[in-house]
């Protein structure tokens, strides 16, 4: 069956950066795009990126481009989300989630499977 | 980017009742991209539906999604108690935006 762990929660300094992972297992990891969700403290849910991880093709929301940064490595099947110059806004969990359409889909971009979220919290 | 606007914020109703949740986009989408997922306190969210209703592997028959343009309805028959949670519609037409969530409590 398909598995997403994520890594555990972080404390950080506003201006830090933070990187969190998301392990997959049970299907094949280069064939499904894999995203990052994130929900701030009693808010809605944010699309925060993208990756093909068969050849790390991104895509990222316009108001976070330049500040995150994912990656997938495909000998542990396992995605990062890095984000960078943190604020108080960026307080959230993190969500890594499988795309419902494998990468050779025309119908992708919604998500059928998430881990079970990463608190990142940045305090002042 | 594609704004959606769900109504009502909070929907309260009894087990049994049939629930209407609407979620209208800022521009048309067809509704081949658009998804609900349903997410309780504490969990990540679930998928439920996408297009016109194409529900998820283990989802029932009492969750079915309807719309056209930029007005879209997810409708739960039969409301069972497991069924009071936020509710979320997603499009992914243009880049990927979520609505706000209307969140169906027992009343």
């Amino acid at each position: 069956q398909v598995q997403l762990v994520q890594s555990g929660a972080e404390v950080k300094k506003s201006g830090a950066s933070v990187k969190i992972s998301c392990k997959t297992s049970g299907y094949t990891f280069t064939r499904y795009y894999m995203h990052w969700v994130r929900q701030a403290p009693g808010q809605g849910l944010e699309w925060v990126a993208k990756i093909n991880p068969d050849g790390g093709a991104t895509a990222y929301p316009q108001r976070l481009r330049g500040r995150v940064t994912m990656t997938a490595d495909t000998s542990t099947s396992t995605v990062f989300m890095e984000l960078s110059s943190l604020t108080s806004e960026d307080t959230a969990v993190y969500f890594c989630a499988r795309d419902a359409g494998g990468t050779y889909d025309t119908l992708t971009g919604y998500f059928e499977f998430w881990g079970q979220g990463s608190l990142v919290t940045v305090s002042s | 980017e594609i704004v959606l606007t769900q109504s009502p914020g909070t929907l309260s109703l009894s087990p049994g009742e049939r629930a209407t949740l609407s979620c209208r986009a800022s521009q048309s989408v067809a509704i081949t991209y658009l998804a609900w997922y349903q997410q309780k306190p504490g969990q990540a969210p679930r998928l439920l539906l996408h297009g016109a209703s194409s529900r998820a592997t283990g989802i029932p028959e009492r969750f079915s999604a309807s719309g056209s343009g930029t007005d879209f309805t997810l409708t739960i028959t039969r409301l069972e108690p497991e069924d009071f949670a936020v509710y979320y519609c997603q499009q992914f037409g243009d880049s990927r935006t979520f609505g706000q969530g209307t969140k169906v409590e027992v009343k």
